[in-house]
């Protein structure tokens, strides 16, 4: 199975803040990952897919990057609704996996 | 307009076996490249993916469940259906539906919360 290793565990960020999630998987997996967010008591939101495309419907301030096994989610500008938990997922190969999620609170 | 919707028995008792059927609308299970999936999500913890199944009935599980899935579709009513043989209290978890994009989940139900107790 692959790995999916996310960093960090939490973090808190200012209004306005640039903020950097990190989703390392243990092996190549060709860009094929996606990024969700997930606030109390909702289901997960994809926000990114391939990596870098961003989801229909999603603020232009969230972005995605990376490849080979490395990859991040930016948010510039941090807003009062980009608080929850982030989650990468590795959509190369079943079984499919998800890192362990990224919880983001504002300072 | 894409929505899904779970439903389940709530409670059930260690041993037993677990179904749960996700309703959907705004696409079909038997139009070229679409898919459905599952995953779960104990309280407070992280998502665990448990299966596919595709518009050519094309089914991907979750190995680590070691053959306690298994994943149904009926086209004719929009419903996808997903079983657990032999539950016990690691099971106890928010189970989750969603329409698959290529190997992502755009779509996702609301939930339904399952408790395996004595």
């Amino acid at each position: 199975d692959i790995q999916m290793t996310q960093s960090p565990a939490s973090l808190s960020a200012s209004l306005g803040e640039t903020v950097s999630i990190e989703c390392l998987a243990s092996e190549g997996i060709s860009n094929s990952l996606a990024w969700y967010q997930q606030k109390p008591g909702k289901s997960p939101q994809l926000l990114i897919y391939g990596a870098s495309s961003l989801q229909d419907g999603v603020p232009s301030r969230f972005s995605g990057s990376g490849s080979g096994t490395q990859y991040s989610l930016k948010i510039s500008g941090m807003q009062p609704e980009d608080e929850g938990v982030y989650y990468c997922q590795q959509g190369y190969k079943y079984p499919l996996t998800f890192g362990s999620g990224t919880k983001l609170e504002i300072k | 307009q894409v929505t899904l919707k779970e439903s389940g028995p709530g409670i059930l008792q260690p041993s037993q076996t677990l179904s749960l059927t996700c309703t959907f609308s705004g696409f079909s299970l038997s139009t070229y490249g679409m898919g459905v999936g599952w995953i779960r999500q104990p309280s407070g913890k992280g998502l665990e993916w448990l299966a596919n199944i595709w518009w050519d009935d094309d089914k991907y599980y979750n190995p680590s469940l070691k053959n306690r899935l298994t994943i149904s579709k009926d086209t004719s009513n929009n419903q996808a259906f997903l079983k657990i043989t032999n539950v016990d209290t690691a099971d106890t978890a928010t189970y989750y539906c969603a329409r698959i994009g290529t190997l992502y989940y755009p779509y996702w139900g609301q939930g339904v919360m399952v408790t395996v107790s004595s």
